[in-house]
């Protein structure tokens, strides 16, 4: 199956710093990646859709500003978290979609684990 | 907007018990998917339904997509440890535009096996 890889796994980073979390398809091609983020014991929430070559969707209530999103390549979405706050600490999850327009199955990274401290 | 109801959010069972979760619509949806999220893990794709009454197995799960396709659930025969973790179902939003492809996914629910 289709492989999605997100690095890093694990982030300690200190309030008012940035992160950058990469996300790969790693044997295709994904024009829409999508960036989640899990709180312990909650559901996914999707935070953005990234297209490649074009600007990010956010979903609402989402800062674009503070989540910046960059597809510069089809195997390629990275999501910064500018100015990062405690309450910024969380598990993100990026996802990619293999396939065509019918094939809407959804391959996660293995997540990033973030902790401003 | 969409959204999915998901229940129970926690089940807790005996090893060789059964398991379901039930996931359910305000709305009629084009399909559903389930995933499986290990502890500490990242979510894994297991299955999508998409025809109204559609029923698929895999093993000891059994998955099932009403009539009205509104709701769905997830049912495990004799659990064993190794279904430990917390299963998503998930709706794809509006078709079209930026927003194809979109899920929105049920508040999960955690099931722990004891042996």
């Amino acid at each position: 199956g289709a492989v999605v890889s997100q690095h890093p796994s694990r982030v300690i980073c200190k309030s008012g710093t940035s992160v950058k979390i990469e996300c790969r398809s790693l044997d295709f091609q994904a024009t829409t990646m999508f960036w989640y983020r899990q709180f312990p014991k909650q559901s996914l929430m999707l935070m953005a859709t990234s297209n490649e070559g074009s600007k990010a969707t956010y979903e609402q209530g989402v800062e674009k500003d503070k989540f910046l999103i960059n597809h510069a390549s089809l195997t390629l979405s990275t999501l910064t978290v500018t100015s990062a706050h405690p309450e910024d600490s969380s598990f993100y999850i990026c996802s990619a979609r293999d396939g065509g327009v019918g094939d809407l199955k959804q391959y996660f990274g293995p997540g990033t684990r973030l902790t401003v401290t | 907007g969409q959204q999915v109801m998901q229940i129970p959010q926690y089940q807790h069972v005996q090893e060789g018990e059964d398991f379901t979760t039930y996931c359910n619509s305000s709305t009629t949806l084009s399909n559903i998917q389930w995933y499986k999220q290990r502890p500490g893990g990242h979510p894994v794709f297991l299955i999508q339904l998409v025809k109204s009454g559609e029923v698929k197995k895999q093993k000891r799960l059994t998955f099932q997509f009403g009539e009205a396709k509104k709701n769905s659930s997830l049912h495990i025969t004799a659990t064993q440890t190794t279904d430990v973790g917390t299963y998503f179902c998930a709706a794809r939003k509006n078709a079209g535009g930026t927003s194809y492809g979109k899920l929105t996914f049920g508040q999960g629910t955690i099931l722990t096996v004891h042996p």
